[in-house]
């Protein structure tokens, strides 16, 4: 399995554009994560989905921030407008299925790193 | 709420040297346990983890040893290597759909 898969690694954005990032969980995982990593604030869940509906979106920080998972092997999180606050590294994560991240945890893409300027 | 505490860092060790990293945790009911490391420039990958108290969980000569009673999952090496300069993550696994509830990180620096 090539594991989850993010795109692009990296994106230089100028203030006020729309920004959509992109995430291809590994096949047969029902649970979707995109998380956000910053030096000031470490890792924060923005929203969980599982069977392609959001479940917990409590951390997506304000309504400029938005994702979608339209099936279930595609899901992105798009920022608009985008600010320079909005830098940091975006994360992706999958799970087999909502009871069995106790046990397995999550798998986790390389991240996008986002630079607003 | 579910929570995570690791040690401050960062560390810095010389090769061969003996890691311990701290991690104490506040859940309810019986938590999965698990640490992740992160090199730099990618992203989080599973290093070891442990599903009830008392198991051990162990990879790459790393161990940590899920202890209810403290409520701890130290992660412990016997002699660190370079190429374990990284950050570990600490997170708990509660009944709340699975959920990951991540430490802050501890940098680790290892030097020849």
């Amino acid at each position: 399995d090539a594991g989850v898969i993010q795109s692009p690694r990296h994106e230089v954005t100028e203030m006020g554009q729309e920004v959509t990032l992109r995430c291809k969980p590994i096949s047969g995982h029902n649970s979707l994560f995109w998380y956000r990593q910053t030096m000031m604030r470490g890792l924060e869940l923005l929203i969980y989905f599982n069977n392609n509906v959001p479940i917990d979106d409590s951390g997506m920080p304000e309504d400029r921030f938005s994702a979608k998972m339209p099936n279930a092997s595609f899901s992105t999180l798009k920022i608009q407008p985008s600010e320079p606050r909005d830098s940091a590294v975006y994360f992706c994560a999958s799970s087999p299925n909502r009871g069995e991240s106790k046990n397995y945890g999550y798998t986790f893409g390389s991240g996008t790193r986002l630079t607003v300027v | 709420g579910d929570s995570v505490t690791q040690m401050e860092g960062p560390v810095t060790l010389s090769e061969e040297a003996f890691l311990t990293i701290n991690c104490t945790y506040t859940a309810t009911g019986y938590p999965s346990l698990f640490w992740y490391v992160q090199y730099p420039g990618e992203g989080l990958q599973l290093l070891l983890k442990a599903t009830k108290a008392d198991d051990k969980g162990s990879n790459k000569g790393f161990e940590a040893t899920y202890r209810k009673e403290t409520t701890s999952f130290h992660l412990e090496k016997g002699s660190v290597q370079v190429s374990d300069s990284a950050v570990y993550f600490c997170a708990l696994s509660g009944t709340s759909y699975g959920k990951l509830t991540f430490g802050q990180g501890t940098i680790l620096t290892v030097h020849p």
